[in-house]
């Protein structure tokens, strides 16, 4: 079955470290997106990506970075810059363009973050 | 910049009981409308989405939804709630048109059943 994959399912981060967090999706999308979770505040947007080797910044970019090197991976490097990185994350993928934008978004399982 | 409202933070209803979340959005055209799920631990799934044409839609899980031009709304209903309904609840809303793709979501809300 198509899907979004995102590993590891639980991740912990020690002070002054980077971690990436993996997004793999097989429905092939265009457009594949990051999203931070925390109780009470809903989804915000961390980075998204409309076509291989392109992306921008989402609502909350500073401290997180982004690759896209391959249309089917999409993953998150968690910087030492992010003071406070615990948090819930949520990949998504949809297709893109104009004239898909009436299509939904679908979501991985997420990736759950916390500092020892 | 798009924003979208669920005034209520968390529900509680009893079993068998009726539900309606709300869901309002500023935006200064009609744009694509979709109500997601999220149970703990998971991502978010799809429950309905509404384009253009009946204002009312159904969606998954008995759910179903009435768009309100006049009322900027998007409220989600379901006639009787099932203890497995317990979850979170977003609205999102996306630009007609828009090449960014992008959503905007409310914060959320949480819905306790009572069995």
């Amino acid at each position: 079955d198509g899907g979004i994959t995102q590993s590891p399912k639980y991740l912990f981060r020690k002070e002054g470290q980077n971690v990436t967090l993996s997004c793999e999706q097989n429905l092939n999308h265009d457009a594949m997106y990051w999203y931070r979770q925390d109780p009470g505040q809903g989804l915000r947007l961390i980075y998204y990506s409309q076509i291989v080797n392109d992306f921008q910044k989402g609502d909350i970019a500073e401290g997180y970075s982004v690759s896209r090197e391959k249309k089917e991976s999409f993953p998150l490097t968690v910087t030492s810059a992010q003071k406070n990185p615990t948090a819930f994350y949520l990949c998504a993928s949809s297709t893109g363009g104009e004239a898909y934008s009436n299509q939904p978004q679908h979501f991985g399982d997420g990736t759950r973050l916390s500092i020892l | 910049a798009q924003s979208v409202t669920q005034p209520d933070i968390h529900i509680t209803v009893s079993e068998g009981a009726s539900l309606e979340l709300r869901c309002n959005y500023s935006y200064g055209a009609t744009p694509y409308l979709f109500w997601y799920v999220q149970s703990p631990g998971q991502g978010l799934q799809l429950l309905l989405k509404y384009f253009s044409g009946d204002t009312l839609v159904q969606g998954i899980k008995g759910f179903e939804a009435e768009f309100k031009r006049s009322q900027s709304s998007f409220n989600l209903r379901k006639p009787s709630v099932h203890w497995s309904d317990a979850a979170e609840y977003f609205c999102a809303v996306r630009d007609r048109g828009s090449t960014l793709g992008r959503l905007y979501f409310g914060r959320g809300t949480q819905l306790t059943v009572w069995p």
